[in-house]
């Protein structure tokens, strides 16, 4: 099955500074890669997703890339601001699985002032 | 807006005891999904369902078994609580027209602690 892989566990970043998460994936399937945001004490929301006949997508100060030749994907966050700190899932999945989604462990983003 | 809900935000139960956890959504969803969320081991799937009475297995089935009567409505069913399952419970649903995977949607959660 698919198994994705989320590094780094832990980021700490200065306001204003970017923030990048990676993530790699085995089932060369895959073709939705989803991001949630877990603030503390809240639950996972999506933020950004991506599908695999793009390479690229943004949204204001969040991006995502994928390549799929390398099966990795990033979420790069812009000028940081302390509401980013979070826990970040990446996830994969892919067609005729009835929506299932394969999470990586999870990033815990700190933004210090 | 799509609203999942969870019957209980704390549950506090002994070893041995049947542990009901059920999940509601109003979003007349196909898909829905149970997983428990453990530090640094993210989000894993138990079960999910993928229409109503269908239920497949997802990665820590163990210990745990499901029930969908109502398209509705998605039950988590610990037959035997014991205290490797004291865990954050996520329930989610998510639309499955066409086959392609869509947004999940996450209840608030339910903390379960088996004593």
């Amino acid at each position: 099955g698919e198994n994705v892989e989320q590094h780094p566990s832990t980021l700490s970043v200065q306001e204003g500074d970017s923030a990048v998460i990676k993530c790699t994936y085995s089932d060369s399937a895959s073709n939705y890669f989803p991001w949630y945001k877990q603030e503390l004490g809240k639950r996972p929301q999506l933020i950004i997703d991506i599908r695999s006949n793009v390479g690229e997508k943004k949204d204001q100060r969040i991006a995502v890339t994928l390549n799929k030749t390398a099966k990795h994907f990033s979420l790069h966050i812009t000028e940081t601001q302390p509401e980013d700190s979070a826990v970040y899932f990446c996830a994969a999945s892919r067609r005729l699985s009835w929506g299932k989604l394969q999470f990586g462990a999870g990033t815990q983003v700190v933004v210090t002032p | 807006d799509v609203k999942v809900t969870q019957s209980s935000r704390y549950l506090v139960k002994r070893t041995g005891e049947k542990v009901f956890l059920e999940c509601v959504q109003d979003m007349d969803h196909e898909n829905m999904f149970w997983y428990r969320q453990d530090p640094g081991l993210g989000l894993r799937l138990i079960y999910f369902s993928y229409d109503v009475k269908m239920k497949e297995k997802g990665d820590i089935p163990e210990g745990y078994s499901v029930s969908r009567e109502k398209k509705e409505r998605f039950s988590l069913i610990l037959e035997s609580a014991s205290t490797n399952q004291t865990s954050m419970y996520l329930c989610a649903s998510s639309q499955g027209t066409s086959g392609w995977t869509y947004e999940q949607y996450f209840g608030p959660g339910t903390r379960l602690t088996v004593t």
